[in-house]
């Protein structure tokens, strides 16, 4: 079974603010895949990251970067400097070898206001 | 990445009545999945829409409620049937493209068809 929990369920910050979305996934796999989606109020789903288990590196793209911890089973997605059109939710998903199926955590949603 | 195409974007639809969503993709892709989104809610995956055979439903998930039409790499249908308030949800169909048959590539999603059932 995998499970993916996104504790928090909203975020409300002043743009320029920094915010960061919390994502603990549970497996039995030692080969999995984590991702973050990013859903605005258009409701199209767009691909953030994909991130194997063996690659533990932080990424950082633009504003956007993300903290892989294998150790704490954690997938934290930080925003830099928010900014209006930040405000979505945001979805962290994870993959098993076994299938590549994607299932969901619930979602964080992130509103920043100006 | 992949434009992937919806219809109806959006539906008000009568109880017991059925509504087929189309999903069409730029390109010819090998995974495609319909998801539900349910209000406020995370996505669940529905089935994976198999080419040239039945799709593989998930658990909780049957073909009777759900027929699934898959004719070409590029095209699919799912139809919700006897529709119930309950069904009222986001049904995304999403394709998978990058995949190297050893690990996922990256699932591109439609813009969702939002319906609404009285």
């Amino acid at each position: 079974a995998q499970k993916v929990t996104q504790a928090q369920t909203e975020i409300s910050v002043v743009e320029k603010e920094d915010v960061t979305l919390d994502c603990v996934y549970e497996t039995r796999d030692t080969t999995y895949y984590l991702f973050w989606y990013k859903q605005p109020p258009s409701g199209e789903l767009v691909f953030l990251i994909r991130r194997n288990s063996f690659d533990e590196q932080n990424e950082i793209s633009g504003r956007y970067s993300w903290n892989f911890q294998k150790s704490t089973s954690s997938f934290n997605f930080t925003i830099t400097a928010s900014q209006v059109v930040d405000s979505a939710v945001y979805f962290c998903a994870l993959s098993e070898l076994i299938d590549y199926k994607l299932s969901f955590g619930a979602g964080t949603t992130v509103t920043v206001r100006a | 990445s992949a434009v992937i195409s919806q219809k109806p974007s959006r539906d008000i639809c009568q109880r017991g009545t059925s509504l087929t969503i189309q999903c069409q993709v730029d390109s010819q892709v090998t995974m495609m999945f319909w998801y539900r989104q349910q209000p406020g809610q995370s996505l669940t995956l529905i089935a994976t829409a198999n080419q040239g055979s039945e799709a593989t439903y998930e658990s909780g998930f049957v073909i009777d409620k759900f027929p699934i039409s898959r004719p070409n790499l590029t095209f699919s249908t799912l139809t919700v049937s006897n529709m119930s308030p309950e069904d009222s949800s986001i049904y995304l169909c999403s394709v998978e493209l990058g995949s190297d048959r050893v690990s996922p590539g990256e699932l591109f999603f439609g813009e969702g068809s939002r319906l609404t059932v009285l």
